[in-house]
């Protein structure tokens, strides 16, 4: 049974700095990761997914990944009271291409303090 | 284009009873994806399907389960509620790669809004 594990926070960090979340993940073979942002009451939604080793920017995120260690992070830069949410890590329960079928992190709540 | 559709929105039920949901997926997506949350055990993977056959399937008792149809509408249903069985449970679609390649953005899932089943 693959296993992904967040720090569940809340992490608070002031605005304008740069918010930190990690996820470990169980099973070595896992190829693709996604993070998730999830506002408090809507649905979560896609914001980084990465492949390969190394760092993967997007605007004001990256995700970095290291399957050596396996672990997957991601850095806010610049953090925005609008980044207040849950950041939900997740890998592919198998290898078949769909997104359909991810196995979540519990999910790291995350505060941007004006 | 418009987006994942679930009703109900909300559900009260009691307990012993059954309950199915309902998930319109965007148009053109043929891949129907399951997921519970709860406070304490997060978002979880129930099932997924594609083309009214269930390609994937989590860990949940057989009280859960779902089909498609063949205009790709599916639904889930549970059986003889428990008071744990009370939480947000979200729908999603995408498209389904041709052959074996890793999951990107093309084949991103969106979610639905959800239903809240509350079990009393």
């Amino acid at each position: 049974q693959k296993e992904v594990e967040q720090n569940s926070g809340p992490l608070s960090v002031p605005e304008g700095a740069i918010a930190s979340l990690n996820c470990t993940y169980s099973d070595r073979g896992s190829q693709s990761f996604f993070w998730y942002r999830q506002y408090s009451g809507k649905s979560p939604e896609l914001i980084m997914f990465i492949y390969s080793n190394g760092d993967k920017e997007d605007g004001r995120f990256t995700a970095q990944l290291n399957k050596a260690s396996q672990y997957v992070s991601l850095l806010i830069r610049d953090s925005q009271p609008s980044d207040s949410a849950t950041y939900l890590c997740a890998v592919p329960m198998n290898y078949g291409g769909s997104q359909g079928n991810l196995i979540f992190g519990k999910g790291t709540k995350l505060s941007v303090k004006p | 284009k418009a987006g994942v559709t679930q009703t109900p929105r909300y559900l009260i039920k009691t307990r012993g009873q059954q309950v199915t949901l309902s998930c319109s997926p965007i148009s053109g997506h043929r891949s129907v994806s399951w997921y519970q949350q709860t406070p304490g055990q997060g978002l979880q993977f129930l099932f997924e399907y594609f083309s009214e056959t269930q390609r994937n399937k989590g860990n949940f008792p057989g009280r859960f389960s779902g089909r498609q149809f063949s205009n790709s509408r599916s639904e889930m249903n549970v059986s003889t509620l428990e008071l744990g069985d009370s939480a947000l449970y979200l729908c999603a679609s995408s498209h389904l790669p041709q052959g074996p390649r890793l999951a990107g953005p093309e084949n991103e899932q969106f979610f639905g809004p959800g239903t809240r089943l509350t079990v009393l």
